[in-house]
């Protein structure tokens, strides 16, 4: 199984201003899939934005970007420009080549007014 | 995008008791599904894989028998907590692969309480 370790259990931020959430996995394969989730209190899982491991280039979703950086097994999400709904506890996770998900213990982020 | 429906979204039974928990794909067939469960924040625990017209595979720790999956139809896959106990209640999510997208798409989750 992969682990996936996310080490920043809460996070507050103001909003308007930019957080950043860090992920690190560790892995023996060379070619998978990161995904950053967002889990708001409803509970609906929701995908913020995937990273493929083969791609160099960052993935970015409008206010989301990722720092991918493979050699370090490091898979960090920014939020820029926070907006209260953005309050949500985040998942990092990972997909091995059997399509399973393996998630770190996730990072409750809060957007203060 | 995709849509998977899971139901219900709240269920309390009595100890001793079964529940099922129904996970449905609306839009494109499903020929695996995943059940995770999660506890009052913390992170999703993969439990099993379910596999259409074939028995689920289970994660190591998962008790295949108090926890019945069944994926009898390519749209449709249900989770069975049998014999329920207080300690089994939890959150218990569906998903399936999203087409196309190498992404997963999850139901809305099931909070069950058993008493």
């Amino acid at each position: 199984a992969q682990t996936v370790t996310q080490s920043q259990p809460e996070m507050s931020v103001q909003e308007a201003e930019t957080v950043t959430l860090s992920c690190t996995y560790d892995t023996s394969e060379n070619n998978y899939y990161l995904f950053w989730y967002k889990q708001p209190p409803s509970r609906q899982m929701i995908l913020v934005i995937r990273q493929e491991a083969y791609k160099q280039q960052n993935a970015t979703e409008n206010r989301f970007s990722v720092n991918f950086q493979k050699a370090a097994k490091s898979f960090s999400l920014k939020i820029s420009d926070s907006q209260l709904g953005d309050t949500a506890m985040y998942f990092c996770a990972f997909m091995s080549n059997d399509y399973k998900l393996s998630f770190g213990a996730g990072t409750t982020v809060t957007v203060r007014a | 995008g995709a849509v998977v429906s899971q139901h219900p979204s709240r269920v309390i039974c009595k100890s001793g008791t079964s529940v099922k928990i129904e996970c449905r794909s609306l839009d494109f067939q499903a020929t695996t599904m995943f059940w995770y469960r999660q506890f009052p924040k913390q992170s999703l625990m993969l439990m099993a894989t379910s596999n259409e017209g074939s028995k689920a595979t289970y994660e190591q720790g998962v008790e295949k028998d108090k926890f019945l999956i069944n994926h009898a139809s390519l749209t449709l896959s249900t989770l069975t907590v049998t014999s329920a106990h207080p300690e089994d209640s939890s959150f218990y999510i569906c998903s399936k692969i999203t087409p196309g997208s190498m992404g997963y798409t999850f139901g809305s989750g099931t909070r069950l309480t058993v008493v």
